[in-house]
């Protein structure tokens, strides 16, 4: 089984500011780790994914987040935060293994402050 | 375009009435899932799909039926609709593990669905 623990329900920042948002995870084998990004009345959107690749990842709009194993985290940043960013985030967890299910966070608000 | 398709995108039901959230793809994807999202609670599965004829129990799967009978469609009924199953509803599909290409889901765009 596998699990996802998102830090924080809300992260308030000023734009500009760096954006860091905590995810840790849980699993008995190698996972592949996603985030998605959710704005207002809307879908979700993937914004990057880890699949046992490059452990430092790029998404779009800016992101990126940084594989530890070592820490079993996953946590996703931007160096300067924008208007467009406030939007709730999800990271999400599902194993290298058979058709395992796709595991989400309670997701975290990010509000950006001018 | 090739995607995740669900209709409706809301519905208000009475308590008690039942209905069938519809959810179709067109890729050919042996995975389906039903995820319900509720606020601070994130998307908890409800039900999923590996192949056509194959469905197993999420973490929420009370009030849900769901039944595979092709690839491409996955509807989750619900037969006595609950105030508490008022939610935002998702379905998502995946390609089958070890067949290449970009890993990841498609997701839908939701059903907004409200109970009385």
């Amino acid at each position: 089984a596998q699990s996802v623990t998102q830090l924080g329900s809300h992260v308030s920042v000023s734009e500009g500011a760096l954006v860091l948002l905590r995810c840790n995870y849980s699993s008995s084998v190698p996972p592949y780790l996603f985030w998605y990004v959710q704005y207002p009345n809307q879908g979700l959107q993937l914004l990057l994914k880890y699949t046992s690749a490059a452990t430092l990842v790029k998404g779009i709009n800016g992101f990126e987040a940084e594989f530890k194993k070592s820490e079993t985290s996953f946590h996703l940043t931007k160096p300067s935060a924008h208007m467009s960013d406030a939007a709730e985030y999800f990271c999400a967890v599902t194993l290298n293994s058979g058709y395992s299910t796709l595991t989400f966070g309670k997701g975290t608000m990010l509000l950006v402050s001018p | 375009n090739a995607g995740v398709t669900q209709t409706p995108k809301f519905q208000v039901l009475k308590t008690g009435q039942s209905m069938t959230l519809q959810c179709a793809q067109d890729m050919n994807h042996e995975y389906m899932s039903w995820y319900r999202q509720d606020p601070g609670m994130g998307l908890r599965l409800i039900h999923y799909s590996v192949g056509a004829g194959i469905t197993d129990q999420g973490e929420v799967p009370n009030g849900y039926n769901v039944s595979r009978s092709t690839t491409e469609d996955f509807p989750l009924r619900l037969l006595s609709a609950a105030p508490s199953q008022t939610s935002v509803y998702f379905c998502a599909s995946r390609r089958p593990p070890g067949t290449g290409g970009i890993y990841g889901y498609t997701f839908g765009s939701g059903t907004r669905l409200t109970v009385v």
